[in-house]
């Protein structure tokens, strides 16, 4: 267990549909993290947030949105799903900074 | 060109070689992270380096700031090793990760 929790683990739903990943960081950690790989990419940056504030956007879609709650954990929505949104998504936290990652076991997303 | 490049994409070696991925990036950066993703998908940082040298069991990573470049060895290797090796680093102006392609290693009994 890494310290960061990450549900669910498998989530199978339909195009057109909108999911709800979460994310607990490690104790301690600010930074909050998202990444989304999918089959044919490597892993990319969507989001950052950091005390609960949104601190850096990478390649998220619109269709996607995030927000860190005061208690530090972290959702990522997902909505009208496409059958490429299919993809391991990646929850990672940090002190902050430098520091090092903690990355969560993933949530695996199919749409079907 | 991309930022972050490693080096080989892929790799088979047998059990007990001794294994060397590479790493070379073109910005300026704080800190540079080798993490390990297996089949299943789960990733696992190794290492965190900003300078030197840092070695955990039978792995070791070092890191030339000057050359902008970072090796990651594995001695002894065993077929449990087999996994993805993604080199990941921290930008000094942004904060932001910036990942290489990941080298995949399969070790053969």
């Amino acid at each position: 267990d890494s310290g960061v929790t990450q549900t669910p683990k498998h989530l199978i739903t339909a195009t057109g549909q909108r999911v709800t990943l979460r994310c607990s960081p490690r104790s301690g950690d600010l930074s909050v993290y998202w990444y989304q790989q999918s089959l044919d990419q490597g892993l990319q940056f969507l989001i950052q947030y950091y005390n609960g504030e949104e601190r850096a956007k990478g390649n998220i879609l619109e269709r996607f949105s995030a927000q860190q709650f005061p208690d530090l954990h972290s959702e990522l929505n997902l909505s009208s799903l496409e059958l490429g949104d299919s993809a391991l998504y990646f929850c990672a936290s940090s002190v902050g900074g430098s520091y090092g990652y903690t990355f969560g076991s993933g949530t695996r997303l199919t749409v079907v | 060109k991309n930022e972050v490049e490693q080096s080989p994409q892929n790799l088979t070696a047998q059990e007990g070689e001794f294994i060397t991925i590479n790493c070379s990036y073109s910005v300026g950066i704080s800190a540079l992270h080798w993490l390990q993703q297996h089949p299943g998908g789960g990733i696992v940082s190794l290492f965190m380096l900003s300078s030197g040298k840092k070695k955990h069991g039978r792995l070791i990573a070092t890191i030339n700031i000057q050359e902008k470049h970072s090796s990651l060895h594995i001695t002894a290797s065993h077929p449990r090793d087999s996994a993805v090796y993604i080199c990941a680093v921290l930008m000094d102006s942004n904060y932001q990760l910036i990942w290489g392609a990941g080298t995949k290693l399969i070790i053969k009994p």
